[in-house]
């Protein structure tokens, strides 16, 4: 059962431009929504969190925008560099004041490609 | 931020060993977390470490086969017991602030 999804294997975008990767899920005691990224060989790095009183959140060029009556967010990158390319993570956590505390339900990641 | 360190980096072993690896945070945390990813698969938490309890497991993963320590409140470590080629992935450590959650760089487990 996957509570959470990310149907894209993979995006590739031309460096300036936006990049939109999604993420959808089917729990609704998910409160709380992280994006990662993660290059090969190295451990996943935070980029930005989103709670679910919210429906944006915004960092520099990282932008989360979170539809719960949908239980869909994306993550919107923009603009768009050739560093940014990597596997993004979305994760979504219940109760996070609870005993849920920490527990993350990753997505299975969308490799993004930025191409010069 | 907490800055969290992993050793072995990787490490490739025979089927039927043990392996224990460490994780260090710079800061004292009161629970740690560890995860698992297996090959082309997405992160998956194992058992949640919290200083002077008993670790408490995910379903599908059983104390004898990942027996955990957390002696401290900055260190865990996570065995991977009597291991088979299914065991082979990485395995994280990770800890947690009020909004955002950190990994360490991840120990990348063969067995062969």
């Amino acid at each position: 059962d996957q509570q959470v999804k990310q149907n894209s294997p993979s995006l590739s975008v031309q460096e300036g431009r936006i990049s939109i990767l999604n993420c959808d899920y089917t729990n609704s005691m998910f409160d709380y929504f992280l994006w990662y990224k993660k290059y090969p060989a190295e451990g996943p790095t935070f980029l930005i969190s989103i709670s679910s009183i919210k429906d944006k959140n915004e960092d520099g060029r990282f932008t989360v925008f979170l539809n719960k009556s949908a239980k869909h967010l994306s993550l919107h990158i923009v603009p768009s560099q050739p560093g940014d390319s990597a596997v993004y993570f979305c994760a979504a956590s219940a109760n996070a004041g609870g005993t849920s505390y920490g527990k993350l339900t990753f997505g299975q990641g969308t490799i993004l490609t930025v191409h010069p | 931020s907490a800055v969290i360190s992993q050793k072995p980096s990787r490490d490739i072993c025979q089927r039927g060993t043990s392996l224990t690896i460490q994780c260090q945070v710079d800061s004292q945390v009161t629970m740690m977390f560890w995860y698992r990813q297996q090959p082309g698969q997405s992160l998956t938490l194992i058992a949640t470490a919290n200083q002077g309890s008993e670790a408490t497991y995910e379903s599908g993963f059983v104390i004898d086969k990942f027996p955990i320590s957390r002696p401290n409140l900055t260190f865990s470590t996570l065995t991977v017991s009597n291991m088979s080629p299914e065991d082979s992935s990485i395995y994280l450590c990770s800890v947690r602030d009020v909004k955002k959650q950190y990994f360490g760089p991840g120990t990348r487990l063969t067995v062969t």
